[in-house]
């Protein structure tokens, strides 16, 4: 049982270069999702899909970029890092109907310097 | 506008003692309430979930949260905790347009 896969788990980058966080899931979700955690904040929504070629912006969205070409990838995409984008990531999904379950990937912990 | 407030980043409680972490939220419609526990180094799991029906709901593990809509919470409870207990509990909210908002957490210790 999969779930919600995200590679890489830890990424250390210098300010200005480039990266993609990897995002799969197999439960055939259309909704899926990505937050950033820092500490004392929670989690933050950035973008979210509700199923493929649709995207729209979270609360945080500057700085990232985001498709969803299938069902099952939603890769995130730093094109110029900076120290401020240092957090964990989280990818989540969520089945059919709205329900509010996201389930979510073991988290990416990245370090812009 | 949704939010949610979680009072308390820490709370402290001796095994076997009542666990009460609070969450108020605010929204201009009917919310969806929800309680997410992580244990250290994963993701979120789902505990809870209020959805209109019910207004006290129960969860994994023996948790439970009553939605009062007159005070704008959804404080989760416990009757007895559990060493395994400890770990970070989000309160989130939402309202049907796929935008779910987490509190800032809370993270549970319990003393043996």
């Amino acid at each position: 049982n999969a779930g919600v896969t995200q590679t890489p788990k830890f990424q250390v980058l210098k300010t200005g270069q480039s990266m993609t966080l990897q995002c799969a899931q197999d439960m055939n979700h259309e909704y899926m999702s990505w937050y950033r955690q820092d500490p004392g904040m929670g989690l933050r929504l950035i973008h979210y899909s509700v199923g493929a070629g649709i995207t729209d912006q979270g609360e945080v969205p500057n700085g990232y970029n985001v498709s969803r070409s299938t069902t099952e990838d939603f890769p995130l995409r730093l094109l110029s890092a900076a120290p401020s984008q240092t957090s964990v990531y989280f990818c989540a999904s969520m089945g059919q109907g709205n329900t509010g379950e996201l389930f979510f990937g073991e988290g990416s912990r990245l370090t812009v310097l | 506008a949704q939010s949610v407030t979680q009072l308390g980043s820490h709370v402290s409680v001796s095994e076997g003692a009542l666990v009460l972490l609070r969450c108020n939220y605010s929204s201009s419609v009917p919310p969806y309430l929800f309680w997410y526990v992580q244990y250290p180094n994963q993701g979120l799991q789902l505990l809870l979930k209020y959805t209109s029906a019910a207004t006290l709901v129960k969860g994994i593990n023996g948790f439970e949260a009553e939605f009062k809509k007159s005070e704008t919470s959804f404080h989760l409870t416990k009757p007895s905790a559990h060493m395994s207990d400890a770990a970070e509990y989000f309160c989130a909210v939402g309202s049907g347009t796929y935008k779910y908002i987490f509190g800032t957490g809370t993270r549970l210790k319990v003393l043996a």
